[in-house]
């Protein structure tokens, strides 16, 4: 199985301040199709996860500009520019590349 | 626009099963996995295995062969999820999702794929607890 590891655990940041999280996968997650299959979700209190960014750096329908993701290989990362206070939750990164998918153990983020 | 609806929150023995539903409607069912992924209490996100209703064939973590079925119903777009011999670290909230597989169909063969939005749809969770 591939493991992900998410750095750091938690974050606490300032309204308009910029955060940034990190993901590495044990294993490539590119794929010999050419795409990398490698996702972020958020997972704001009492909801189930939803999902921010698609196949490393796509944004999904509606998640705000100030959103971005980057990376390749083994090694990814989440920014956001400018969090808001409803940015609060906890992220993970995802991978699909395997028939099981596997998550990292994710990344609080709360507003000082 | 696809919605997952699950069936309500389960109180159960330990050794005994629990069979949980999600009902997907809005969109197309059968040419997309089903999911289903559990979250212990104040822990991170696991999947179980996948089924993909117009395949009928279900895949599943090693961790939960042998005690996890997960079953669809074309003629009611729905899904579901059996787990036995229930142990007390099984409480937990269950969510499905779709994807993070596909089917792409010619008119000769059907093969599955990578749906490129990973598990975009989740239902809202069914909780689960474990006790005696």
């Amino acid at each position: 199985d591939i493991v992900m590891t998410q750095t750091p655990l938690s974050l606490s940041v300032t309204p308009g301040q910029p955060a940034s999280i990190s993901c590495k996968s044990s294993q490539s997650l590119l794929h010999s199709d050419g795409k990398t299959y490698l996702y972020w979700y958020l997972q704001k209190p009492g909801q189930p996860p939803q999902l921010l960014i698609y196949e490393v750096s796509n944004r999904f329908s509606g998640v705000p500009d100030r959103f971005s993701g980057s990376g390749s290989g083994t090694d990814f990362t989440l920014k956001i520019s400018r969090v808001e206070a409803e940015d609060v939750g906890v992220y993970y990164c995802m991978q699909s590349i395997q028939l099981l998918p596997t998550f990292g153990g994710g990344t609080k983020v709360e507003i000082k | 626009q696809v919605q997952l609806v699950q069936s309500g929150a389960e109180v159960k023995k330990p050794g005994s099963s629990v069979k949980v539903s999600c009902k997907a409607s809005g969109g197309t069912f059968s040419s997309y996995a089903i999911s289903w992924v559990r979250q212990a209490p104040g822990q991170g996100l696991e999947w179980m295995g996948r089924i993909i209703p117009i395949l009928g064939i279900a895949n599943y973590a090693q961790k939960f062969q042998g005690r996890v079925t997960i079953t669809a119903d074309k003629s009611t777009s729905t899904a579901y999820m059996e787990l036995s011999s229930l142990r007390s670290e099984d409480t937990a909230v269950y969510y499905c999702a779709r994807g993070p597989h596909t089917v792409y169909c010619s008119s000769t063969s059907c093969q599955t794929g990578y749906y490129y939005y990973g598990m975009d749809v989740w239902g809202q969770g069914t909780t689960v607890t474990v006790s005696s």
